[in-house]
């Protein structure tokens, strides 16, 4: 079946600009994830949503972030006034809930800011 | 302190032989134990996941996990030039849905 798919691939800003990154889950997986990586860096992580309860948003690193998801379907991340540290590939994983945590990640996006 | 420690590598071996790579984790309460490989300019790819003391093996890869020395491990065996990229390693903490990475290990495999 169909992975996790992430849209837009590559997305280069300029500073201070908003940008919409979106992610579709694996059709029936309940738990989505999102996180950043920077060059060379591990997974930092994000935020967590699962089904309907209240997201985790324990690792988002400003309020300049933000995130949103419509039931189990597609999630957006939202970063606002972009600055160049934002710089990084952003990862959405999703897993089929939330006591199975094997997480299956979509390509990513990869933010530039200029 | 870092919640999970790689080393950074990179570690060589010759094909055939069989690659060690290791991580240490900081929260004892930690349940869930994860492989990911992750190819150069690709997204992670889950290998093995771990829950119980001991090993796990599922083709040419062993997991072993030792809670009480908080250390995670995977052994490739019969490595294949194919089996080189990074090896992270993701553990969760004491909020379980809530995963730490490592910064991984760079295997390279030498035909």
């Amino acid at each position: 079946g169909a992975g996790v798919s992430q849209s837009p691939s590559n997305k280069v800003t300029e500073k201070g600009k908003d940008v919409e990154l979106r992610c579709d889950p694996i059709s029936g997986h309940t738990a989505l994830y999102w996180y950043r990586q920077r060059l060379g860096q591990g997974l930092e992580f994000l935020i967590y949503f699962q089904g309907n309860s209240a997201p985790d948003k324990s690792g988002l690193p400003s309020d300049r972030f933000s995130a949103e998801r419509t039931g189990e379907s597609v999630s957006t991340l939202t970063i606002q006034r972009t600055q160049q540290e934002d710089s990084a590939v952003y990862l959405c994983a999703s897993s089929l809930t939330d006591w199975s945590y094997e997480q299956y990640f979509g390509p990513g996006t990869r933010l530039t800011v200029t | 302190q870092k919640e999970v420690e790689q080393n950074s590598g990179p570690l060589s071996v010759p094909e055939g032989a069989i690659a060690s790579l290791n991580c240490t984790y900081s929260d004892r309460v930690s349940q869930s134990f994860f492989w990911y490989r992750q190819y150069s300019g690709k997204s992670p790819e889950l290998i093995m996941s771990i829950y119980s003391n001991g090993d796990k093996e599922d083709g040419r890869f062993t997991a072993q996990l030792n809670k009480a020395s908080q250390y995670v491990s995977l052994l490739i065996r019969d490595s294949q030039p194919s089996d080189s990229a990074t090896y992270l390693c993701a553990v969760n903490g004491k909020d379980f849905n809530k995963f730490y990475f490592g910064s991984g290990t760079k295997l390279n495999v030498k035909p």
